[in-house]
């Protein structure tokens, strides 16, 4: 079964910086989609980018861009200008090739300090 | 946002009592999800439907069961609630089966077994 790493439990960023959140997994699929998302305190899982396995392009989403390396099995996420806002937990997801099975990571904890 | 209502935001019980989590869309996705999540694990997948009375099992079934009469509400039911099921449990929807789509997520009921 695939499994999903987050090696760091908190992270700290000051305002304005940039700050990338590790991710790892572990897979013998070759064809897969790769998802950070958002927690805020409010709960609400929300969708901050993707990425799909057959492309080599990293996905980028305004502030938020990916290093996605295939061979080494990993998929950071870098925010840019970190705001006040993005202090949440974010989860580094994997979406299996056959589809129903998505697997988290156990997430990130971001303070973004003023 | 995904209209996704979950019922009830949070509920108190002791061990051995049935429950009964509710999930309700208003998007008429096809697929539905219920997942857990529990500190140090991130979410992990309970079951599955992929359409009216079509159910499946996911990572962590045992212990639940879910049922799905209508397109626009999926149930998760504790037949006899344990400690160990004390989580917090989200719901979510995709329109498609297709790896790059994207999981819409509930507000989340926090369940405390006591």
């Amino acid at each position: 079964a695939q499994t999903v790493t987050q090696s760091q439990p908190e992270m700290s960023v000051q305002e304005a910086e940039t700050v990338t959140l590790s991710c790892t997994y572990d897979t013998s699929e070759s064809d897969y989609y790769l998802f950070w998302y958002k927690q805020p305190p409010s709960r609400q899982m929300i969708l901050v980018i993707r990425q799909e396995a057959y492309k080599q392009q990293n996905a980028t989403e305004n502030r938020f861009s990916v290093n996605f390396q295939k061979a080494a099995k990993s998929f950071s996420l870098k925010i840019s200008d970190s705001q006040l806002g993005d202090a949440a937990m974010y989860f580094c997801a994997y979406r299996s090739e056959n589809n129903n099975d998505m697997r988290f990571g156990a997430g990130t904890r971001l303070t973004v300090k003023p | 946002d995904a209209g996704i209502t979950q019922s009830p935001r949070h509920k108190v019980t002791e061990t051995g009592t049935p429950v009964t989590l509710r999930c309700h869309q208003t998007e008429n996705h096809r697929y539905m999800y219920w997942y857990r999540q529990d500190p140090g694990h991130g979410l992990r997948l309970i079951h599955y439907s992929y359409g009216v009375k079509d159910t499946d099992k996911g990572e962590v079934s045992d212990g639940y069961s879910v049922s799905r009469s209508k397109t626009e509400d999926f149930l998760l039911t504790l037949e006899s609630a344990t400690s160990s099921q004390t989580s917090v449990y989200f719901c979510a929807i995709s329109e498609r089966l297709a790896r790059d789509n994207e999981q819409f997520f509930g507000p989340g009921t926090r369940l405390t077994v006591l």
